[in-house]
């Protein structure tokens, strides 16, 4: 089985960083995604990780631990905009997404 | 258009009818999904497809039904719908070098 933990809200004040944990535990693992979700909204792509480290994508980083499970989305310098639903999903074969971690950002 | 589209964007049935949400992606991405996004429970994956004619079950399948006939299509079936399957429902594939899985815009259903 998959299971896929992230937290269920943040909130954090503009200009600031937050962290978002994902711990999974799954049968197979080629890879982890995080993506963006702003209300009444597809899901935007922000990263894949298939190896383990830190991967930098402007304000956004990506970090992935396989052998603890365990991935973070690092969101720096953090916009109004940045104001979204953020997901954390595992791919075996298919992929399974968690539940989704609400950001709250106060100006 | 290149990309992956999804139709109709917005339906509204009664229990019992058989609806079909429609899946078009124009990458030749082998690998499509079908998921279901419910407030509290995020995305769901109902099925999913490898390639043509070779499908399997996600986390959510019963009452559902897909087929894969051709690469670019993956059509969803609700052979009779029933209230608890009013969702928003996002087709998905995924392919290329970056691993991306690209997003259609969402099928809203609502079943009275």
């Amino acid at each position: 089985g998959q299971n896929i933990d992230q937290p269920t809200e943040m909130t954090a004040t503009e200009g600031a960083i937050v962290q978002i944990n994902c711990t999974y535990q799954t049968s197979g693992f080629n890879g982890l995604f995080w993506y963006q979700q702003h209300a009444g909204e597809a899901p935007t792509f922000l990263s894949y990780n298939v190896l383990d480290g830190l991967e930098e994508k402007g304000r956004f980083s990506s970090f992935l631990s396989r052998s603890k499970g365990y991935s973070y989305l690092l969101l720096k310098e953090l916009q109004m905009k940045d104001s979204a639903s953020y997901l954390c999903a595992v791919r075996d074969d298919k992929i399974i997404f968690g539940k989704g971690t609400r950001l709250h950002i106060l100006p | 258009d290149a990309g992956i589209t999804q139709s109709p964007r917005y339906k509204i049935t009664e229990t019992g009818r058989q609806v079909t949400l429609m899946c078009h992606q124009t990458w030749s991405h082998s690998y499509m999904f079908w998921y279901r996004q419910d407030l509290g429970h995020g995305l769901r994956l109902i099925y999913y497809s490898a390639a043509a004619d070779i499908t399997d079950k996600g986390e959510v399948p019963d009452g559902y039904v897909v087929s894969r006939s051709k690469t670019e299509n993956f059509p969803l079936t609700l052979e009779s719908a029933t209230r608890s399957q009013t969702s928003v429902y996002f087709c998905a594939s995924i392919g290329g070098g970056t691993g991306e899985l690209f997003f259609g815009e969402g099928s809203r259903l609502t079943v009275l």
